[in-house]
């Protein structure tokens, strides 16, 4: 299994433009989610997805976009680059849906993206 | 602990030391509670977790300690190696099973 790739590792965009952060995982996880971390803090929740098809809002969630057409990709979406954009991205998966002691997120590699 | 801001808490130790890392949560809602470690450069790797039933866990050198109470968690490292340098990570639930909020971090400096 590769895991939880995510592509491309490094960007930089200029303000205004738009861009699509890839993420995939072979593990056939139901959840997967994206999260924002910025220099001194913890990751935060930007959107998540329970299943193909269904996604919703995570603490952080103004300036992007996801959708859910795959149990496989999870793509997150930036309509119009702001530098408040400026970030690394990870993106995650488990299984099964809820929280269980035994379950494991796992996150991908991270994609560190700067907006001019 | 963890804290606010732009500096990340920082925890020394010298190599084959006990580490003791803690974290205050603040969601009384949260029942689910999770320690991670991040390298440089890589993605979050899931240590131990523990669930609010519990006030105590243990894995291979890591022990986890929950105190409901004064909303307190903290991470346990027995004999800490060179390898365990990084920034630990604690989240929490908030009673959610679908989000976890993480804390800001502490970084671990293990000296040889």
């Amino acid at each position: 299994n590769a895991g939880v790739t995510q592509t491309p590792k490094f960007q930089v965009l200029k303000t205004g433009q738009s861009m699509t952060l890839q993420c995939a995982q072979d593990m056939n996880h139901e959840y997967m989610s994206w999260y924002r971390q910025d220099p001194g803090m913890g990751l935060r929740l930007i959107h998540y997805s329970v299943g193909a098809g269904i996604t919703d809002q995570g603490e952080v969630p103004n300036g992007y976009n996801v959708s859910r057409s795959t149990t496989e990709d999870f793509p997150l979406r930036l309509l119009s680059a702001a530098p408040s954009q400026t970030s690394v991205y990870f993106c995650a998966s488990r299984s099964p849906r809820g929280f269980h002691p035994t379950d494991t997120q796992y996150f991908g590699p991270g994609t560190r993206l700067t907006v001019l | 602990g963890e804290s606010v801001g732009l500096h990340l808490p920082t925890l020394s130790v010298q190599e084959g030391d006990n580490s003791i890392i803690n974290c205050a949560y603040s969601n009384s809602a949260s029942d689910y509670f999770i320690w991670y470690k991040q390298e440089s450069g890589k993605g979050p790797q899931f240590i131990i977790d523990i669930r609010s039933n519990m006030d105590k866990r243990q894995g291979q050198r890591v022990t986890v300690l929950l105190n409901k109470t004064v909303k307190h968690l903290s991470l346990q490292i027995a004999a800490t190696q060179p390898g365990d340098s990084a920034v630990y990570f604690c989240a929490e639930n908030g009673g959610s099973n679908y989000k976890l909020t993480f804390g800001k971090g502490t970084l671990l400096t293990v000296n040889p």
